[in-house]
């Protein structure tokens, strides 16, 4: 199985600050047939559901703001939040989804300063 | 709209069984994959199973034996199947779709969850 590991566990960051979140995967999770890497991050607020934020690493998701951005390849990738805001109070998750059991990482709870 | 809505949730005796059920609407929905995935307290977000539009099926380790993932396009409803439920299946169980319908592909729709304690 693939292992996707997360640093922090959890980060406090004052607001209009930018969040930095690690995920890195025991493998490499570069699609090879299109070259691009199986990586996706989510965001889930208290009470809701997960909302997905970025796929294929670095590709938003449609009405998602432009100050979640993401990059890495590889195995090694990052979720940054530019100036963070007061509803982005959330735990992330990254998640591949290259092969074998779909796996998370362990989350990273987003907290304001 | 896209909606999946989730039910079958409960209390539970160790042991015992349980069948979830996900009804899905708003897109075609036997051309997507489908996942099971689920939030224990104070945990993590884990995949528990999923399966493709051509029905292969696939499963998280811990649940491998126990549960069973099933669809039934006709009532465009996604279904999951628990039995021999232990403490550590004690959760919210979300559904997901599965983006562009590939099963390696990230979730974009996911339901509100429905809650599976196991306790005696």
């Amino acid at each position: 199985d693939i292992v996707m590991t997360q640093s922090p566990d959890s980060l406090a960051v004052s607001l209009g600050e930018r969040a930095t979140i690690n995920c890195k995967s025991s493998q490499s999770v570069l699609y090879s047939s299109n070259n691009k890497n199986c990586l996706a991050w989510y965001q889930q607020k208290p009470g809701q559901p997960p909302n997905l934020l970025i796929y294929w690493a670095s590709t938003r998701e449609s009405g998602v703001p432009d100050r979640f951005n993401g990059s890495g390849s590889g195995t090694d990738f990052t979720l940054t939040i530019s100036s963070l805001q007061a509803e982005d109070v959330a735990v992330y998750y990254c998640q591949q989804y290259y092969g074998g059991p779909l796996t998370f990482g362990q989350g990273t709870k987003v907290e304001i300063k | 709209e896209v909606q999946l809505l989730e039910s079958g949730g409960g209390l539970v005796q160790p042991g015992g069984s349980l069948r979830l059920s996900c009804a899905a609407s708003g897109f075609t929905f036997s051309r997507y994959a489908m996942s099971w995935v689920r939030r224990a307290p104070g945990k993590g977000l884990e995949w528990v199973s999923g399966i493709s539009g051509s029905d292969n099926t696939y499963y998280a380790g811990s649940v491998k034996g126990r549960f069973t993932i099933s669809r039934d396009n006709s009532k465009n409803t996604l279904y999951l199947q628990m039995n021999s439920l232990r403490g550590e299946d004690t959760a919210i169980y979300y559904c997901a779709n599965h983006r562009r319908g590939s099963y390696n592909d990230a979730f974009d729709i996911w339901g509100q969850g429905t809650v599976v304690t196991v306790s005696s």
